[in-house]
């Protein structure tokens, strides 16, 4: 089983839509989740980091299922420049650790 | 924008050359990565910084190699250029390691003819 899988999509969504994005994470001792936007040709920018009660930015929502090991991001009202790929990531546990990159679900907000 | 530059921000070389690629970061974190990224494969963690003179290996080091000799650079070696190590490369910082979120330079993009 893959560490982080995400749908890669793409997702082609009407403005004003509300989108979901899932994610499956295989670690159970992961402690920290994130979610990164990145556009193309450009640098994987931090979007919302995850917690266990979720949170909500604006029009963003992001829930964590540990039970499930499970992530989730919400967009509400999609805009046109809510199109990029968003990468869920989630740290690989242990003393150390690093960060583990899903490969991204690409979404297109059209007009 | 966390201060994080790299250089050269594209480099074309030819097989076997030696490559050295930049990361210079004004935040003072303590953790710096070198990331590459292929279609297909999303970003993969190539080595890593956790202090002055202290590095460890990630997913992908063959063929890497990495020196930190002040917290504010972290450079990356490819001694010997392939045709397979043509990607863009990410530098990453973060100030509490693998718990704690990364922030990313603007990426080189390099090719190996």
């Amino acid at each position: 089983r893959k560490e982080v899988e995400q749908d890669p999509g793409p997702f082609n969504v009407p403005e004003g839509a509300t989108v979901a994005f899932n994610c499956t994470y295989s670690n159970s001792a992961s402690q920290s989740f994130f979610w990164y936007r990145q556009d193309c040709r450009k640098e994987p920018k931090l979007l919302m980091s995850v917690y266990s009660s979720g949170n909500e930015d604006g029009r963003f929502t992001a829930q964590l299922n540990r039970a499930s090991q499970y992530i989730s991001l919400l967009i509400r009202d999609s805009k046109l420049s809510d199109s990029a790929t968003y990468l869920c990531v989630v740290n690989s546990g242990g003393s150390q650790g690093n960060l583990i990159f899903g490969k991204g679900t690409k979404l297109s907000v059209k007009p | 924008d966390a201060g994080i530059t790299q250089s050269p921000r594209h480099k074309v070389t030819e097989t076997g050359t030696p490559v050295t690629l930049r990361c210079h970061q004004t935040e003072n974190h303590r953790y710096m990565y070198w990331y590459r990224q292929d279609p297909g494969h999303g970003l993969r963690l190539i080595h890593y910084s956790y202090g002055v003179k202290d590095t460890d290996k990630g997913e992908v080091s063959d063929g890497y190699s990495v020196s930190r000799s002040k917290t504010e650079d972290f450079l990356l070696t490819l001694e010997s250029a392939t045709s397979s190590q043509t990607s863009v490369y990410f530098c990453a910082i973060s100030e509490g390691g693998g718990f704690t979120e990364q922030f990313f330079g603007p990426g080189t993009r390099l090719t190996v003819l």
